[in-house]
């Protein structure tokens, strides 16, 4: 079974207007961690967002916003006010366990395009 | 966060040939990862390399193929041998630390990647 499932491959959106990226899980363990990436074209992986599974309020960072459901287990980025930069792909992944004996499991990913 | 290079940047390499990528890192720091991305796929971990041990290579990876060096803190390398055409891939470096406050977590970061396409 799939750990981490990203079901949308592609998306398009209007510049300007907010953005989901959905991001399903599947763990048992009570301590993990959820981390989204972003890589643009040039190939990088640039870190963005972290939600660990303790956290009782969403994470936040600028325009990024992570919807944690946690009964739902889903992760799911907010990007608000999108730009034409937004355009790139979006990795979730997922540690299970806090620290860093555990390995990142990464979904699919999601390409999104943002349209002017 | 630690600023971290990669050189080449992107090659095209004959079959049959290697190539090593070099990771160098501005800080000191434990783990290191080489990944590697297929063209529209995912990442998938080759191995973990650890300064002051061998690296730990995970399943379908061997040694062999992929030669991994760490001989410091802040620099590794990783050879692809005997190319092939299955091996143009991204192959990416990251960095793993505690990021502190607000995170309070060990985070991954990357370096730039190589883009090889083996012809």
């Amino acid at each position: 079974a799939q750990k981490i499932t990203q079901t949308q491959p592609g998306m398009f959106v209007q510049e300007k207007e907010a953005v989901t990226l959905d991001c399903t899980y599947d763990t048992s363990d009570q301590s993990y961690g959820l981390f989204w990436y972003k890589q643009p074209s040039s190939g990088e992986m640039i870190f963005l967002i972290y939600q660990g599974s303790y956290d009782e309020q969403n994470a936040t960072e600028g325009r990024y916003s992570l919807n944690f459901q946690k009964a739902r287990k889903s992760a799911n980025l907010v990007i608000s006010a999108s730009q034409l930069g937004d355009s790139a792909m979006y990795f979730c992944a997922m540690r299970e366990g806090l620290d860093s004996n555990y390995q990142l499991i990464w979904g699919a990913g999601t390409k999104l395009i943002i349209k002017p | 966060s630690a600023v971290i290079s990669q050189k080449p940047s992107r090659d095209i390499c004959q079959r049959g040939t290697s190539l090593t990528i070099q990771c160098q890192v501005d800080s000191q720091v434990t783990m290191m990862f080489w990944y590697r991305q297929q063209p529209g796929q995912s990442l998938t971990l080759i191995a973990t390399a650890n300064q002051g041990s061998e690296a730990t290579y995970e399943s379908g990876f061997v040694i062999d193929k992929f030669p991994i060096s760490r001989p410091n803190l802040t620099f590794s390398t990783l050879t692809v041998s005997n190319m092939s055409p299955e091996d143009s891939s991204i192959y990416l470096c990251s960095v793993e630390y505690y990021a502190g406050v607000p995170l309070r977590t060990d985070t991954q970061y990357f370096g730039p990647g190589t883009r090889l396409t083996v012809l």
